[in-house]
């Protein structure tokens, strides 16, 4: 159980376009997710926290309008990086935490390259 | 100082030997603890997962957290070469945002 995909896993796009990345609780239903960014040999960096049917919350120096995100069910959240540039080449990873619980489930991430 | 300081290592131990990670932090109100292992462009999988003090068993590994030290440890047993990964730490005051260590590169030699 507590299974969180991700889709696409790599992603490869010119300066200028935007690239949405999805993730999904499988097996569960997840009131909050969470959304990472991770460069390399470097830890988790929150992003923001998307609750399901409301306004992500994001972490200070996160341009909201760049990053945009939408928790529109329970199972699925998205995060749009609009306007990609090189400097947002990096390892995306959601999490996920099931209702009522404390955990946080990770998915597998998704590699974006802006060329 | 950050709120949580985790040796980056990296860490080689033989095949068999029994490995210590730690992570202390400074935050007081922290009560939920937690590792996860994180393979090479992978996600991070949550291992163990502890509320408050105390200890806890899981198969070859063993989570600990002393409040009063401000000081959490993961022990693995009988450790392999597939338990090469890196070890985050986290933990987190209640239901919300993670604060995570920098992680602990550990590399079993067969």
């Amino acid at each position: 159980g507590a299974v969180v995909s991700q889709h696409p896993s790599r992603v490869i796009c010119k300066s200028g376009t935007s690239v949405k990345i999805e993730c999904r609780s499988l097996d569960f239903q997840a009131t909050t997710m969470f959304w990472y960014r991770q460069f390399p040999k470097q830890s988790l960096m929150l992003m923001a926290t998307s609750n399901e049917g409301s306004k992500a919350t994001y972490e200070q120096g996160v341009e909201k309008d760049k990053f945009l995100i939408n928790h529109a069910s329970l199972t699925l959240s998205t995060l749009t990086v609009t306007s990609a540039h090189p400097e947002d080449s990096s390892f995306y990873i959601c999490s996920a935490s099931p209702a009522g619980g404390n955990e946080q489930f990770f998915g597998p991430g998704t590699r974006l390259t802006v060329l | 100082q950050k709120e949580v300081e985790q040796d980056p290592g990296p860490l080689s131990v033989p095949e068999g030997a029994i490995v210590s990670l730690n992570c202390t932090y400074s935050n007081s109100a922290f009560q939920y603890f937690m590792w996860y292992r994180q393979y090479s462009r992978k996600g991070p999988e949550l291992l163990m997962y502890t509320y408050s003090s105390g200890n806890k068993e899981d198969g070859r590994f063993t989570a600990q957290v002393d409040k009063s030290s401000k000081y959490i440890s993961l022990f693995i047993r009988d450790s392999q070469p597939s338990d090469s990964a890196t070890y985050l730490c986290a933990m987190s005051v209640m239901r919300e945002k993670l604060t995570f260590g920098t992680g602990t590169r550990l590399t079993i030699i067969p």
